[in-house]
């Protein structure tokens, strides 16, 4: 399976801070990264697929980017209301897989 | 607008089977991958599997021996079995709609399956 690492594990950034998060995985994996955001006792949501696709009504202070093994969540300013886990995945290959999220709290 | 709903028991016996139904309400299942996906605290979010509305599957390798997926196209539904639980298939299961290329567009709101005795 492809391994899906995610750094870091938990962060605490003030509102309006532009946060990152990175994701590695264990192979290439093209343009096969989708991100989701997830409150507790919610379904996590889709925010962008295929690396840097905003998905629907994600708003557009988030971005993606990267490729082959390499990926990065980016929240331009940071609101309250993004408080939460964020998960990358990877659809290249058979299982799907995710990475075990990373906690984004406000300071 | 698409939504899902999942159900099934909270409680099932070791070594028994585990079963879900989801109904889809608000698209139709064609065209899309009706997918499983669980969510533990020790494994965090796991990929189950996969079924078209022609009844073609994928399932995780590490679940396949024990894993069935089915569709009832006409009720708009999908299902879930799983044999043999084990205490390490305690989860919230999601059902949900993977669009192209594989991401998750839709999800149900979970149910906590407890597997104990």
């Amino acid at each position: 399976d492809v391994q899906m690492t995610q750094s870091p594990s938990s962060l605490s950034a003030s509102i309006g801070d532009r946060v990152t998060i990175t994701c590695r995985a264990s192979q290439p994996i093209g343009g096969f990264l989708n991100w989701y955001h997830q409150k507790p006792g919610e379904a996590p949501k889709l925010l962008i697929y295929a690396v840097s696709d905003l998905h629907g009504a994600a708003p557009s202070r988030f971005s993606g980017s990267g490729s082959g093994t390499v990926f990065t969540l980016a929240i331009s300013s940071l609101q309250f209301e993004d408080v939460g886990t964020y998960f990358c995945e990877q659809t290249k290959t058979l299982p799907w897989t995710f990475g075990h999220g990373t906690k984004v709290e406000v300071k | 607008q698409v939504q899902l709903q999942d159900s099934g028991p909270g409680l099932v016996k070791p070594s028994e089977t585990l079963s879900l139904s989801c109904t889809v309400s608000g698209a139709s299942l064609g065209n899309y991958y009706w997918i499983w996906i669980r969510q533990s605290a020790e494994k965090g979010l796991e990929w189950i599997g996969r079924i078209y509305t022609t009844g073609s599957s994928d399932y995780n390798p590490s679940l396949k021996s024990r894993v069935t997926m089915s569709v009832d196209t006409s009720n708009k539904r999908f299902f879930l079995s799983l044999t043999s639980v084990t205490a390490a298939d305690t989860a919230v299961y999601f059902c949900a709609r993977e669009v192209g290329p594989g991401a998750v567009d839709a999800w149900g709101q979970g149910t906590l399956v407890t597997v104990s005795s």
